[in-house]
């Protein structure tokens, strides 16, 4: 079954950088992935999608401070020089065959 | 630039169907490369996919919900829709449309209350 596994939330302190994670479920460690924002009473954001090899392509927009990179079964979204208006929720999404998912989201803080 | 935009009822009596529509602009929903997707959250929860649709009509629902949604799609409007039919409380949400397979442009979301 595919799953997406996120950590429930994350902090880090102004002008740092944070590495939030996603992983797959066993089987599926070869899967791309999507990374979503949503801020406080706002509408998901799409970020970028991110590729089994660490490649990946952003949105429209989506600063350089945000990246993407790869291991094994692991997705990573790194986000540098952490402003106050990263605090937000990040959700990471994926498909397969006939379906789609959604991690449950890591709520990050930024202090 | 593509755009989406929600619409329908912001309330629904328990037992009865919840329909929403979803209009997109600045792109055809009959482009061969998408699929066109329903996803909601409950208040305070995260993000759930109901169900997502090709424009040739092809569809694919989440297991969870499948026994009570039906995605349609009209091309000549450039809008799919949504029906989930016996709400209950539980399917209070802010209910978003999107396009599919990375959700890259989403509509604003539309609540959705179940109550009597």
């Amino acid at each position: 079954q595919l799953v997406l596994t996120q950590s429930p939330s994350a902090s880090a302190s102004l002008g740092a950088s944070v590495k939030l994670t996603c992983t797959l479920s066993s089987g599926h460690s070869s899967y791309a992935i999507a990374w979503h924002q949503q801020q406080p009473e706002k509408g998901p954001r799409y970020l970028m999608k991110l590729n089994s090899d660490g490649s990946h392509s952003k949105g429209d927009g989506i600063p350089d401070r945000f990246s993407g990179s790869s291991s094994g079964a692991e997705r990573y979204l790194t986000i540098s020089s952490l402003q106050s208006e990263d605090e937000a929720d990040y959700y990471c999404q994926t498909w397969g065959t006939g379906a789609w998912v959604f991690g449950g989201g890591t709520k990050l803080t930024v202090l | 630039q593509l755009q989406l935009q929600e619409s329908g009822p912001g309330l629904v009596k328990p037992s009865e169907t919840l329909s929403l529509t979803c209009t997109v602009s600045g792109g055809s929903i009959s482009s061969s490369s998408y699929y066109w997707g329903w996803i909601r959250q409950p208040p305070g929860k995260g993000l759930e996919w109901i169900g997502s649709i090709y424009y040739s009509g092809s569809t694919y629902y989440n297991p969870s919900l499948k026994s009570r949604v039906t995605i349609s799609v009209d091309t000549s409007k450039n809008q799919f829709s949504l029906k989930l039919s016996s709400v209950t409380a539980a399917d209070t949400a802010v209910y978003y449309c999107a396009r599919s397979t990375l959700f890259d442009y989403w509509g604003q979301g539309t609540l959705v209350t179940v109550s009597s």
